[in-house]
């Protein structure tokens, strides 16, 4: 099966910068996602890694190490509307994607 | 870009009654669907797979019985939730891959009430 760990909650402040890191055990995946889901809506796309390494766009970047079974979301400058929760997926195979708790995100003033 | 759109946003029924959740991509065709159910302060747990012209797939855990999901064309899958309970209550999501991407697009989402 697969497992997947994120820190429940996180706290930063408005234009700082903050990392919100996911570790999984799994037998094989594709790639790994991440996703922005504000309260009592549905989740939007943010990335996707495939290889090693980190894949940067805008404000917010991804990394991925498989051979450490780690990844995490960075997000620069952090603004008030970034407070979400941020999910971390993996996609394992036929389109199935496997979802991790989520980090609870709040920026504050 | 690709669009799913998901109706209804918020259904309140009464226990033992059924409630239908239709989910359509508007500018693709989707030959697969998926349908997740959240809970509060939980994660998105998927709960089965919409093939389309085929049974869809469960996850374990799931009744089929209960849970009944139809995919009868390229661009719209439904679930039913028969004989609702109030256990049943909870965020359900549907999502299809777009073509030629990664990411999943996913509905709006139904907010289920059973009372």
């Amino acid at each position: 099966g697969q497992n997947i760990d994120q820190p429940t909650e996180m706290t930063a402040t408005e234009g700082a910068i903050v990392q919100i890191n996911c570790t999984y055990q799994t037998s094989g995946f594709n790639g790994l996602f991440w996703y922005q889901q504000h309260a009592g809506e549905a989740p939007t796309f943010l990335s996707y890694n495939v290889l090693d390494g980190l894949e940067e766009k805008g404000r917010f970047s991804s990394f991925l190490s498989r051979s450490k079974g780690y990844s995490y979301l960075l997000l620069k400058e952090l603004q008030m509307k970034d407070s979400a929760s941020y999910l971390c997926a993996l996609n394992t195979g036929g389109f199935k994607t496997i979802f991790g708790a989520g980090t609870r995100l709040f920026v504050k003033a | 870009g690709a669009v799913v759109s998901q109706h209804p946003s918020r259904v309140i029924c009464k226990s033992g009654t059924s409630v239908k959740i239709e989910c359509r991509s508007l500018d693709f065709q989707a030959t697969t669907m998926f349908w997740y159910r959240q809970f509060p302060k939980q994660s998105l747990m998927l709960m089965a797979t919409s093939n389309e012209g085929s049974k869809a797939t469960y996850e374990q855990g799931v009744e089929k019985d209960k849970f009944l999901i139809n995919h009868a064309s390229l661009t719209l899958s439904t679930l039913t939730v028969t004989s609702a309970h109030p256990e049943d209550s909870s965020f359900y999501i549907c999502s299809a891959p777009p073509p030629g991407g990664y990411g999943y697009t996913f509905g709006s989402g139904t907010r289920l009430t059973v009372v």
